[in-house]
């Protein structure tokens, strides 16, 4: 069974400094997808990312970028110069890739202080 | 673009009572997926649906929850009899290629 853990519960920090949110994922697929969404305080989850597992360049998007290391069964994901309406929770999330089951993290807090 | 749309935004019913949850997905896409959040169990997927055929209900907690995809834009989430427990957002997702494309949820309340 698939497993996604995201040991952060929660991290506060003040406004410009970068902030890497950890997942750590379990699988025995050979192939499978991986994602990041946001949920703000409004309540909507939001699509970020989605990366193949067997595609292990990182990518930057604005100011977001996602770290995906196969070796480490990880896939970071990093803000730099967060702002206020960074402050949501992040989720991290697995599938085995096809119609299947998409497997969420407990999530990550982030708080971002003015 | 239309998203997913979700009905009722928030609904509010005394244990006992059916509650039925309903979900439109985005046009063109073949997946459906009902997840429930909860503060202490988070997301938990309960069921999803591949060209309105159910895949994999193993999340959904009791006989007291069935769900239905009669045709591609539409699907119904169902609890009867609701119990105070049951309380939680309810999200529907659908998706084409993999990613999953939220409605803004059902928030249901069982007193």
């Amino acid at each position: 069974a698939q497993k996604v853990t995201q040991a952060q519960t929660e991290i506060s920090v003040v406004e410009k400094e970068d902030v890497t949110l950890d997942c750590v994922y379990e699988t025995r697929d050979t192939t499978y997808y991986l994602f990041w969404y946001k949920q703000p305080p409004s309540g909507e989850l939001v699509f970020l990312i989605r990366r193949n597992s067997f595609d292990e360049q990182n990518e930057i998007s604005g100011r977001y970028s996602w770290n995906f290391q196969k070796s480490t069964s990880s896939f970071n994901f990093t803000i730099t110069a967060s702002q206020v309406v960074d402050s949501a929770v992040y989720f991290c999330a697995h599938s085995p890739g096809g119609y299947q089951k998409v497997t969420f993290g407990t999530g990550t807090k982030l708080q971002v202080i003015p | 673009d239309a998203g997913v749309i979700q009905s009722p935004r928030h609904e509010v019913t005394e244990m006992g009572q059916e509650v039925t949850l309903r979900c439109k997905p985005i046009s063109g896409h073949n997946s459906l997926f009902w997840y429930r959040q909860t503060m202490m169990r988070g997301l938990e997927l309960l069921i999803y649906f591949n060209n309105n055929v159910p895949i994999d209900d193993s999340g959904m907690p009791e006989d007291r929850f069935s769900a239905k995809m009669p045709n591609a834009s539409f699907s119904t989430l169902k609890i009867q009899p609701s119990e105070p427990r049951d309380s939680a957002v309810y999200f529907c997702a659908s998706s084409l290629t993999g990613e999953l494309f939220f409605g803004e949820g059902s928030r249901l309340t069982v007193l």
